[in-house]
C-alpha cells in the first residue's frame, strides 16, 4: 500500500495570508489526525477527522481549520499567518480498529512564513 | 491529562555500543505506548508500540522497549547501534478509553551515533 501523502511538501507564504495543506491517508484508513512540529513546542496535536466528522481538537486557535473529504482526504487551513505558524505539519492516518490504532505519518510539509 | 517526559534531550553513542533512550509517562488511565523514529527532513516511523500482553515490545531495527507499569516507563533499547541510527526519537501514549486518535509526544532525544 501506498504510504501517506501530503502536498505540498514546502511552502512560503507570508505573514496575514492563508494556506491550505492537502493530505492523502493510507487506502482504508478512516482517520486522519493533523500535527505541527515547531522546534519550542515540540510535536502538538492540530485536530482529528474521521468520517468527515472533527472527532477531537488541540488547543489551537481558530484560524487553524481542517475538513475531510468522504474518501477520506484531508485538508487543513491556517488563515491569517503569522511568524510563528512556520513549523513542519505532519499529517497521520489511522485505520479505526478501535484496538490502539497506531498512526502513520507523512513526510509533512514545511510551512515557512516571512 | 496525560504527559511524556524523555529525560535525555541527547545522547551520544559510538558505533556498536549499546544505547537506551529513556521515557516516562503520566496518565489517569490505561494507555497504548509508541516509539516513533523521525530522520532530518522526513515524517515519523513507527519503531515499535505496547498495546498489551507481553511487557518487552520487538520493532523494526533491533530496537525493543519494556513496559514497567509500576515505574510508569517504557525505555526504548538497542544493543548495538549503527551510524545509520542517528535520528530523533519520540515517545508517545495515547488513551485506552474512546478510539478517538490523539497522541501525546515526549520533546524527544537525538541519537548521535558517532565513529
Amino acid at each position: 500500500k501506498a504510504g501517506v501523502t501530503q502536498t505540498p511538501r514546502y511552502l512560503i507564504k507570508t505573514r496575514g495570508q492563508q494556506v491550505t495543506l492537502s493530505c492523502s491517508p493510507i487506502s482504508g484508513h478512516r482517520s486522519v489526525s493533523w500535527y505541527q512540529q515547531t522546534p519550542g513546542q515540540g510535536l502538538q496535536f492540530l485536530f482529528e477527522y474521521f468520517s468527515e466528522t472533527q472527532r477531537n481538537k488541540g488547543n489551537f486557535p481558530g484560524r487553524f481549520s481542517g475538513r475531510q473529504f468522504s474518501n477520506s482526504r484531508s485538508e487543513m487551513n491556517v488563515s491569517t499567518l503569522e511568524l510563528g505558524d512556520s513549523a513542519l505539519y505532519l499529517c497521520a492516518s489511522s485505520p479505526v480498529t478501535g484496538e490502539g490504532d497506531t498512526q502513520y505519518f507523512g513526510p509533512g510539509t514545511r510551512l515557512t512564513v516571512l | 491529562a496525560q504527559s511524556v517526559t524523555q529525560l535525555d534531550s541527547q545522547v551520544p553513542v559510538f558505533e556498536e555500543a549499546p544505547v537506551e533512550l529513556r521515557c516516562n509517562y503520566s496518565s489517569s488511565v490505561s494507555v497504548y505506548l509508541f516509539w516513533y523514529v523521525q530522520y532530518p527532513n522526513q515524517g515519523l516511523q513507527l519503531l515499535l508500540k505496547y498495546l498489551s500482553g507481553s511487557t518487552l515490545v520487538k520493532g523494526i531495527n533491533g530496537f525493543e522497549a519494556e513496559f514497567n507499569k509500576s515505574q510508569t516507563s517504557f525505555h526504548l533499547r538497542k544493543p548495538s547501534v549503527h551510524i545509520s541510527d542517528t535520528a530523533e526519537y519520540f515517545c508517545a501514549v495515547s488513551d485506552v478509553v474512546g478510539t478517538a486518535s490523539k497522541l501525546t509526544f515526549g520533546t524527544g532525544t537525538r541519537l548521535q551515533v558517532t565513529l
